[in-house]
Order: C-alpha cells, then sequence, then structure tokens
C-alpha cells in the first residue's frame, strides 16, 4: 500500500520558474527519498533526507523535512523543459519493513 | 485507481535455491513493468525493464541470468532470482505504468540464509 501523497498531483509552470511540490506521510521513518521518473523510463533517485534533517540541497533541488507534520517538500529552482517528468516521494518506515511511494506529482515545464 | 499487487511479501530461502517474486496489475494492463531492489537505508536502484512478449532490458551491472524477468502477459510480471546467495538478500519493488501514471507494488523482502 502507498501511505505518502504528493501534492499537487499535477503542475504546468514556464521554464525558469521555481516548482514546489510536497509530500505528507504516515508513520515514523528513518529517510525521506524523492525521485524522478521519465515516461516510460524508470525511477532515478534524486535526494534523500534523513529524519534528523530539516534541508538538504542538491543542485536546483532543495528538500525539507518537517516530522512533527510528517511532511516534505521538493523545490525545484530555475526549471527546465528537461524537468518534466513524474516526482515521487518515498518514506522508509522505521519499523523497518515496507518501503512506501507517493502518488506522484506530474511535472510538466514548458519552454 | 490501478493496483499492483505484489507477492510474496517476505521470503525466506537458503542459499543455492531460486526464489519467484510476482507483479500482477489487478484491474489495468501494463506493457511496462520496473523492477527494483533497496539494500537497507538505501536508496531503490532499478534492475531492468519488462516489456510485455519482448525480452527485459536490464541495468548495467545486473546478471540478466541471475535475475530472470518473464513478462508473459499484460497483467503479469515475475522476476525469479536464481542460485541465490545471502548477498542477494534484499528488497524488491516492482512499479507498473499505470494510466494516470505510476504504481508500485508492496515489496517482497528477501532473506537468503
Amino acid at each position: 500500500s502507498q501511505q505518502g501523497e504528493e501534492d499537487p498531483q499535477a503542475l504546468s509552470i514556464q521554464e525558469g520558474e521555481n516548482a514546489t511540490m510536497n509530500c505528507s506521510y504516515k508513520t515514523s521513518i528513518n529517510n525521506l527519498q524523492w525521485y524522478r521518473q521519465n515516461s516510460g523510463r524508470g525511477l532515478v533517485h534524486l535526494i534523500l533526507i534523513r529524519s534528523n534533517e530539516r534541508e538538504k540541497h542538491s543542485g536546483r533541488l532543495r528538500v525539507t523535512l518537517d516530522t512533527s507534520k510528517k511532511s516534505s517538500s521538493l523545490l525545484i529552482t530555475a526549471s527546465r523543459a528537461a524537468d518534466t517528468a513524474s516526482y515521487f516521494c518515498a518514506t522508509d518506515p522505521n519499523t523497518g519493513n515496507q518501503f512506501y511511494f507517493g502518488t506522484g506529482t506530474s511535472l510538466t515545464v514548458i519552454p | 485507481g490501478a493496483v499492483v499487487s505484489q507477492h510474496p511479501s517476505r521470503v525466506i530461502c537458503k542459499s543455492g535455491t531460486s526464489v519467484k517474486i510476482e507483479c500482477r496489475s489487478l484491474d489495468f494492463q501494463a506493457t511496462t513493468m520496473f523492477w527494483y531492489r533497496q539494500f537497507p537505508k538505501q536508496s531503490l536502484m532499478l534492475m531492468a525493464t519488462s516489456n510485455e512478449g519482448s525480452k527485459a532490458t536490464y541495468e548495467q551491472g545486473v546478471e540478466k541470468d541471475k535475475f530472470l524477468i518473464n513478462h508473459a502477459s499484460l497483467t503479469l510480471s515475475t522476476l525469479t532470482v536464481t542460485s541465490a546467495h545471502p548477498e542477494d538478500s534484499s528488497f524488491y519493488i516492482c512499479s507498473a505504468e499505470a494510466y494516470y501514471g505510476y504504481t508500485f507494488g508492496s515489496g517482497t523482502r528477501l532473506t537468503v540464509v
């Protein structure tokens, strides 16, 4: 089952704008990960943030984690048409069992 | 919404034996399925892309003779770990492309003893 939920489900922006996606989850976690998936291709790991971290950067990506609200956000700055893809958050619960994915945000960046 | 059922959720097997993991799309047809593995506290790694009616496409470093993938119908893809070894112990998860996007199985925890 999928416990994560991304918001919004779909997002369309102009090239150069920033894109923000949110993820909420239900249980305590070890870490939270963000992935992207281009149409017809497999997941690509973007960034992992641990439960004791609040913010992490990687290039044009910025991820925040609020464990008290059980939520995370992914910010893509200065978006490019090549950023068009589906973005998923995934949580690694500290129960040690399953790995939960959200439903994904479909991002379209218009050139 | 589109649901993918993955079975079994947990399996323990002896070293040298083979294990089959099934991934079924319950209410849609999945032309393409993806197989991933995850080692503890690491991210998912794509193993292969499974296309119905054709040979799977394996990622670099994944042994196709060890991880046999069969996608014989539009609703079923299987991953068989052959001659399993303790280092194959991992979490395996499948994903399918549904009409609205992608959906994931619940994963299989494989332990080889």
